[in-house]
């Protein structure tokens, strides 16, 4: 089955303990890319990546980093969470960044920084 | 600057009742425009696109979308809502397909219930 996994799911954790979100697709999909979704404000990109070791800020990158070392895997970390990183995370990818194509979005990781 | 606007928080009707999302734009060039519905602790799932050609657009579970290029707007209309279809939809808009890492841009989402 086509899809893009993330884990965990749900992580309640405490400021400046460093952690990473993983995302995976198997679709053999060049662009990945993160999500923050919160209430009143709608989904906000993160960082993307065009394919391999390319990324790039979105939106809102404060805060976090990211890594594309393979094509199926783009994992998110926030080196020193703090309270304001509370949220709902997506990861999404399609097949390329250059056509616009549908994104096809994982389950959703919700981080609560306490 | 661009951005996408979903004016109603929340839409409220009946089942058998015909509904409408309502979504505005603005961005500069050819917009690229989807809607994704998101149901409770799921991700979000793509509905249906406009690229270009036909103003109406079909697209799954019986939705479809009208472009209107005048009135900058990409509205979701289904004929005979569904209590399923109650959820949470956005609305999204692609500046430039030719930009690399064009993000989408989001609205802030309409929640859409539907009573039996």
């Amino acid at each position: 089955e086509a899809q893009v996994t993330q884990n965990p799911r749900y992580l309640i954790t405490v400021t400046g303990k460093k952690l990473t979100v993983t995302c995976s697709q198997n679709m053999n999909h060049e662009y990945m890319s993160w999500y923050r979704q919160d209430p009143g404000l709608g989904l906000r990109q993160i960082y993307y990546s065009m394919n391999v070791e390319v990324t790039d800020k979105g939106d809102v990158p404060e805060g976090y980093k990211v890594s594309r070392k393979e094509k199926r895997n783009f994992p998110l970390i926030l080196e020193s969470p703090s309270p304001n990183q509370t949220s709902l995370y997506f990861c999404a990818s399609n097949p390329t960044g250059n056509r616009p194509y549908e994104q096809y979005f994982g389950p959703g990781t919700r981080l609560t920084v306490t | 600057a661009q951005s996408v606007a979903q004016p109603e928080d929340q839409v409220n009707v009946a089942e058998g009742n015909p509904l409408t999302v309502k979504c505005t734009y603005s961005v500069s060039g050819n917009p690229y425009l989807f809607w994704y519905v998101q149901y409770p602790n799921r991700g979000l799932q793509f509905l249906l696109k406009y690229i270009t050609g036909d103003n109406l657009v079909k697209g799954s579970y019986g939705f479809e979308a009208e472009f209107n290029k005048s009135q900058t707007s990409f509205h979701l209309k289904k004929p005979s809502a569904l209590v399923s279809d109650s959820a949470l939809y956005f609305c999204a808009v692609s500046p430039s397909f030719r930009q690399a890492g064009t993000a989408l841009i989001f609205g802030k989402g309409t929640t859409l219930s539907v009573s039996s």
